[in-house]
């Protein structure tokens, strides 16, 4: 099946710090999602990036599906930002999401 | 209120109990799919379901089953509970892609221990 291979398993940021996180995968897709799980356990929706580049506030995410891999950028973090943050990608012509691992981000005030 | 709603959202349980997670949505979605989240990993695929008389096994379903009672609910069986099936649960729903799985939104997760 599709590997995803997500990077940095864990980072630490002062608030207002810039990030840049990675996902990696090994096949064509015809979906990648970006979600972030919050401290209480809640998995909220980021992009739905299957291609090209998207923003929302703060968040940015950039998916070149030629060269397989997805970026998500958080700019001017917040602790509010810390949590899981997991990107998932259904493989071209399958019909299911396969998340990597994720990654930790705890923001420090 | 939540488009997806789990219930229970926590249990313990005893080993050899059976239990069932519930999950109903009002997203109008006709896909439902069953992860599991261990500490440390990603959500693995249980089951899922692409209506009410399409139900596919995902990448871990030994020791579950699953029913879908209608469009908006599909449920979750742990029929003899053992304590490696401690984990934190996620429903979610999609509608149909252009091609293949549609954005995918999770319900509030069911916390499951047993003992």
């Amino acid at each position: 099946g599709i590997q995803v291979e997500q990077s940095p398993p864990d980072l630490i940021l002062q608030e207002g710090a810039n990030s840049t996180l990675r996902c990696n995968f090994s096949d064509s897709v015809n979906n990648l999602q970006w979600f972030h799980q919050n401290p209480w356990g809640q998995l909220i929706n980021l992009f739905y990036i299957p291609s090209g580049t998207k923003q929302n506030g703060r968040l940015s995410a950039t998916t070149v599906a030629t060269e397989r891999y997805s970026l998500l950028y958080i700019s001017s973090s917040q602790t509010t930002d810390s949590g899981v943050y997991f990107c998932a990608v259904e493989k071209l012509g399958g019909n299911k999401l396969v998340f990597g691992a994720g990654t930790i981000l705890r923001v420090k005030s | 209120d939540a488009d997806v709603t789990q219930t229970p959202r926590n249990r313990i349980t005893k080993t050899g109990k059976r239990i069932m997670l519930e999950c109903s949505q009002t997203k109008g979605h006709d896909r439902m799919y069953w992860y599991r989240q261990d500490p440390g990993l990603g959500l693995r695929l249980i089951y899922y379901s692409f209506d009410v008389k399409d139900i596919n096994k995902g990448e871990i379903s030994d020791g579950y089953s699953v029913s879908r009672q209608a469009q908006a609910k599909f449920s979750l069986s742990l029929e003899s509970a053992i304590p490696n099936q401690t984990a934190l649960y996620f429903c979610a729903t999609s509608e149909n892609g252009i091609i293949g799985t549609g954005e995918l939104f999770f319900g509030e997760g069911s916390r499951l221990t047993v003992l």
